[in-house]
């Protein structure tokens, strides 16, 4: 099993700002087989990015991914209200597992 | 519009069994793979199980391998998943969801129901 570490557990934020989330895989993710998903309370996750560095349908341009092996990044350029949520990366190179989350807070 | 609704879920006592349902719309349902993937309260997010397209191949976490059994009907156009010897460690809201077509990300979400084992 791939083991997926987010860091770090909670950042809190202003609007605006730049955020840089880490995702670190114990072993390496074939062809770059990651994917990022938002959580807001109560709500169902939703796809943000897949194939560690493709936006998903409808997801703006602000948010970004990259990496390979078993380093990856999601950020987001500039911090809009609604993006303050839980983030989660996954990875699909073997069978599915998620990182732990990261908690994005306002400040 | 392009939607999952999960149903079933409830209370129900340890090693007792309870089947969800996650009915789709809007696509083509017999296209694609289709996961489930369940939360715990206050938890993160694991994948519990998924099946391919015409229900040949089916894939289980560790930790409910021949406990839970995964199914699906095209022409219903729906999902199903039958949890047996259920534990307290099986609580947790159960979302179905479609993957990707390139990959096994998942592309769309149910709202999930919510299955609570305990006495």
């Amino acid at each position: 099993e791939i083991v997926l570490t987010q860091s770090p557990g909670t950042l809190s934020l202003s609007p605006g700002e730049r955020v840089t989330l880490s995702c670190r895989a114990s072993q390496s993710v074939s062809s770059s087989y990651l994917a990022w998903y938002q959580q807001k309370p109560g709500q169902a996750p939703r796809l943000l990015m897949y194939g560690a560095s493709s936006r998903a349908t409808g997801i703006p341009d602000r948010f970004s991914g990259s990496g390979s092996g078993t380093d990856f990044t999601l950020t987001i350029s500039r911090l809009e209200p609604e993006d303050f949520a839980v983030y989660y990366c996954q990875q699909y190179g073997s069978s599915p597992t998620f990182g732990q989350g990261t908690k994005v807070e306002i400040k | 519009e392009v939607q999952l609704v999960e149903s079933g879920g409830g209370l129900v006592q340890p090693g007792g069994s309870l089947r969800l349902s996650c009915a789709a719309s809007g696509f083509t349902f017999r296209s694609y793979w289709m996961t489930w993937v369940r939360q715990a309260p206050g938890k993160g997010l694991e994948w519990v199980a998924n099946i391919k397209q015409n229900g040949s191949e089916k894939y289980y976490v560790d930790s409910v391998k021949g406990r839970f059994t995964m199914s699906r009907d095209n022409a219903k156009n729906s999902l199903y998943l039958q949890m047996n010897s259920l534990r307290a460690e099986d609580t947790a809201v159960y979302y179905c969801a479609r993957h990707g077509t390139i990959g096994w990300y998942f592309d769309l979400w149910g709202r999930g129901t919510l299955v609570t084992v305990s006495p």
